[in-house]
């Protein structure tokens, strides 16, 4: 069984401070990494993707991949209070199962005006 | 990306009786998924929608219960049957795009509550 593993949070952080949101993956040749942010009582919406080692940046958010320790993490920098929302992370599958997304149950942030 | 229009957003039906969820794409699109999003869980794979083909049920659903339609490259339905309470949840239709086919979007959502 694939599985994507997150802290649950809640998570909670002041405003203009980092949030660190973490995820692990179980399936050791996953190729494809992505963060979706969720609101309360609306759809997931992807933030970012990212598909090799080291940091990728996009705006006040950055995603970083460490295949080696089967880690991935989003940090959002200057955080507001817009920000708060369930982050989930997502891993899409190998080999034959190589266009299915396994998620996490995901992170709920709060950013504390 | 792709825009996706769901429909209905939300609905309470009765236990017993079967809905049918709508999915409209703004693009042609070989895959369409339909997940599912029980109350404070992240979401499931309920199947895999291809055009022209069978849907493929993941682990723990059945076509008898999630009949699923996909009759062109834009557009699939979803239908919950014989309802019960422990069918409350949201359902969600995804397409994947983007030059590597790898990134997901979502449709708005159905809310089901079944009383």
């Amino acid at each position: 069984q694939k599985e994507v593993e997150q802290n649950s949070g809640p998570l909670s952080v002041p405003e203009g401070a980092i949030a660190s949101l973490n995820c692990t993956y179980s399936d050791r040749v996953s190729q494809s990494f992505f963060w979706y942010r969720q609101y309360s009582g609306k759809s997931p919406e992807l933030i970012m993707s990212i598909y090799s080692n080291g940091d990728k940046e996009d705006g006040r958010f950055t995603a970083q991949l460490n295949k080696a320790s089967q880690y991935v993490s989003l940090l959002i920098r200057d955080s507001q209070p817009s920000d708060s929302a369930t982050y989930l992370c997502a891993v899409k599958g190998s080999g034959g199962s190589n266009y299915k997304l396994t998620f996490g149950k995901g992170t709920l942030l709060t950013v504390n005006p | 990306s792709a825009v996706i229009s769901q429909k209905p957003s939300r609905d309470i039906c009765q236990r017993g009786t079967s809905l049918t969820i709508q999915c409209q794409v703004d693009s042609q699109v070989t895959m369409m998924f339909w997940y599912r999003q029980q109350p404070g869980q992240s979401l499931t794979l309920i199947a895999t929608a291809n055009q022209g083909s069978e849907a493929t049920y993941e682990s723990g659903f059945v076509i008898d219960k999630f009949p699923i339609s996909r009759p062109n490259l834009t557009f699939s339905t979803l239908t919950v049957s014989n309802m019960s309470p422990e069918d409350s949840s949201i359902y969600l239709c995804s397409v994947v795009t983007g030059t590597m086919d790898t990134e997901a979007f979502f449709g708005q959502g159905t809310r089901l509550t079944v009383v």
